[in-house]
């Protein structure tokens, strides 16, 4: 079974910083998808990037990056030039391809503190 | 556009009672999920729907758990009767496809149970 791990309870990043977020999966899937999600406080999570473990360039979303070692299993978050809005509770999610369902894996999540 | 609605945004209530969440999908979103986040754990896909049928139900814990979507529009996910490992977000989302394309799906702001 796909597994997500998620190992940083809790990161903390002053503003105009750069901050990483980790996250590595377990699979034996070779076609999946990951995902990192964003939940501010009592606000609906929105993606905010995404990653076709085909493509082996790292996806790019203006000031989130991610990492993404598929060797390795791991696929980290970073945030470059932090703002006060990036503090949430980040998820990172698995999607495979081939498994014949659509269902998300998640992390427990990360949350992420901006300090002014 | 509308986004996912979900309510009540929080419900207390006691174990061995009835609770109804319900999550009001974007319109014209065929595909429906139910996902749960038990506090400091991950979010977990309890269920898919297509449109009124259920497409993957794998991630249901147990009978206590129906979840209907009635004329394929609003979905509703009841718990009787209600224990305390209950407790936990609720989150909805939905999609037009069921892969989520390349937005992924949208999340509602989750409903918080809790079972005293």
């Amino acid at each position: 079974a796909q597994t997500v791990t998620q190992s940083q309870p809790e990161m903390s990043v002053q503003e105009a910083e750069t901050v990483t977020l980790s996250c590595t999966y377990d699979t034996s899937e070779s076609d999946y998808y990951l995902f990192w999600y964003k939940q501010p406080p009592s606000r609906q999570m929105i993606l905010v990037i995404r990653q076709e473990a085909y493509k082996q360039q790292n996806a790019t979303e203006n000031r989130f990056s991610v990492n993404f070692q598929k060797a390795a299993k791991s696929f980290s978050l970073k945030i470059s030039d932090s703002q006060l809005g990036d503090a949430a509770m980040y998820f990172c999610a698995y999607r495979g391809v081939s498994s014949g369902t659509y269902k998300y894996i998640f992390g427990t999540g990360t949350r992420l503190k901006v300090l002014a | 556009e509308a986004g996912v609605t979900q309510f009540p945004s929080h419900s207390v209530i006691e174990k061995g009672q009835t609770v109804t969440l319900r999550c009001d999908p974007i319109s014209g979103h065929d595909n429906l999920y139910w996902y749960r986040r038990v506090m400091g754990k991950e979010i977990k896909f309890l269920l898919h729907f297509v449109k009124e049928s259920k497409q993957d139900e794998s991630g249901m814990p147990n009978n206590r758990f129906l979840a209907e979507r009635t004329g394929g529009t609003y979905s509703t996910l009841k718990v009787q009767p209600a224990e305390l490992e209950d407790s936990g977000v609720y989150f909805c989302a939905s999609s037009l496809t069921p892969t989520g394309g390349l937005y992924g799906y949208t999340f509602g702001s989750g409903t918080r149970l809790t079972v005293v």
